[in-house]
C-alpha cells in the first residue's frame, strides 16, 4: 500500500519564521504534489514536482518555495511566514505514467501562524 | 485555466436515501475526473474515477456520470449509510506532458441523518 508520510500533524509558528513541511513516499513515485485545503476552497496547488531537482508552479505558489533533492522526498518551504498562510497542508504522490488518477495523499499537516 | 465549481456546499439526507453532488469544469480538454472522500482527521482518498470517453461508472452504492457537452459531471449515491458521512471533492485533469494537474472542486460535506 502507498504510504505518504508528512512529518508533523501539527505545526504552530511565529509571524517571519522559516517553515519547513516535510513530505516522503515510499513507493518510488515520480510526481509529488503539495496543496493547500481552506474551508469552502477545496484544495489548492501550490508546487508540484515530476522528477528530482525538477518542479513547477501550481496556482498558489506566491510565498511558498520546494525542495525536491531526493526522489523520495519533497519539502515545501515558507520562506517568510505570515498569518494568511495558516491552513491544511496535504502532500501527495503519483507515479508519472498513471498520471492524476494514481495520486495518494498523506495525513495532512495542520500549520498555525501566530 | 481550469476552474471547477461543486455545489452543493452542504447536503444533508436521511439514512436510505440518496444523494447527488455536482461539477462544472471549465476546460473543454480535460479528460479525467476523479471523486475523492475526506472523513473527518483523514486524507483524502479515492473513491471512483471517470474519464471522458465514458458516460456512467459504477461502484457498489457509488456511481459517477459525465456529460462532456455541458462540462458537468455528478456523484451519486444511493442507500446512504452513517458512514458515508464526509466531505466529497470533485476534480478535473486534461492530458500534459509530465505530472498531471488536478483542479479541485470546493467540496461538498455529506452528512447523513440517522
Amino acid at each position: 500500500d502507498v504510504k505518504v508520510t508528512q512529518s508533523s500533524r501539527y505545526l504552530v509558528k511565529r509571524t517571519g519564521e522559516k517553515v519547513f513541511l516535510e513530505c516522503v513516499q515510499d513507493m518510488d513515485h515520480e510526481n509529488m504534489f503539495w496543496y493547500r485545503q481552506d474551508p469552502g476552497l477545496g484544495l489548492r496547488l501550490i508546487y508540484f514536482s515530476y522528477d528530482v531537482k525538477m518542479k513547477e508552479k501550481g496556482d498558489i505558489p506566491e510565498g511558498y518555495s520546494v525542495s525536491r533533492e531526493k526522489k523520495e522526498r519533497f519539502s515545501l518551504i515558507l520562506e517568510s511566514a505570515s498569518t494568511n498562510q495558516t491552513s491544511m497542508y496535504l502532500c501527495a504522490s503519483s507515479h508519472l505514467y498513471r498520471g492524476a488518477s494514481g495520486q495518494h495523499f498523506g495525513d495532512g499537516t495542520r500549520l498555525s501562524i501566530l | 485555466g481550469e476552474n471547477v465549481e461543486q455545489h452543493p456546499s452542504t447536503l444533508s439526507v436521511q439514512e436510505g436515501d440518496s444523494a447527488v453532488i455536482k461539477c462544472t469544469y471549465s476546460d473543454s480538454a480535460s479528460n479525467y475526473f476523479p471523486w475523492y472522500k475526506q472523513e473527518l482527521g483523514k486524507r483524502p482518498q479515492l473513491i471512483i474515477d471517470i474519464r471522458s470517453n465514458v458516460g456512467e461508472k459504477k461502484d457498489q452504492r457509488i456511481a459517477v456520470t459525465l456529460n462532456k457537452t455541458a462540462k458537468h459531471f455528478s456523484l451519486h449515491i444511493t442507500e446512504t449509510q452513517p458512514e458515508d458521512s464526509a466531505v466529497y471533492f470533485c476534480a478535473a485533469s486534461r492530458p500534459r506532458v509530465g505530472a498531471q494537474k488536478l483542479v479541485f472542486g470546493q467540496g461538498t460535506r455529506l452528512t447523513i441523518n440517522p
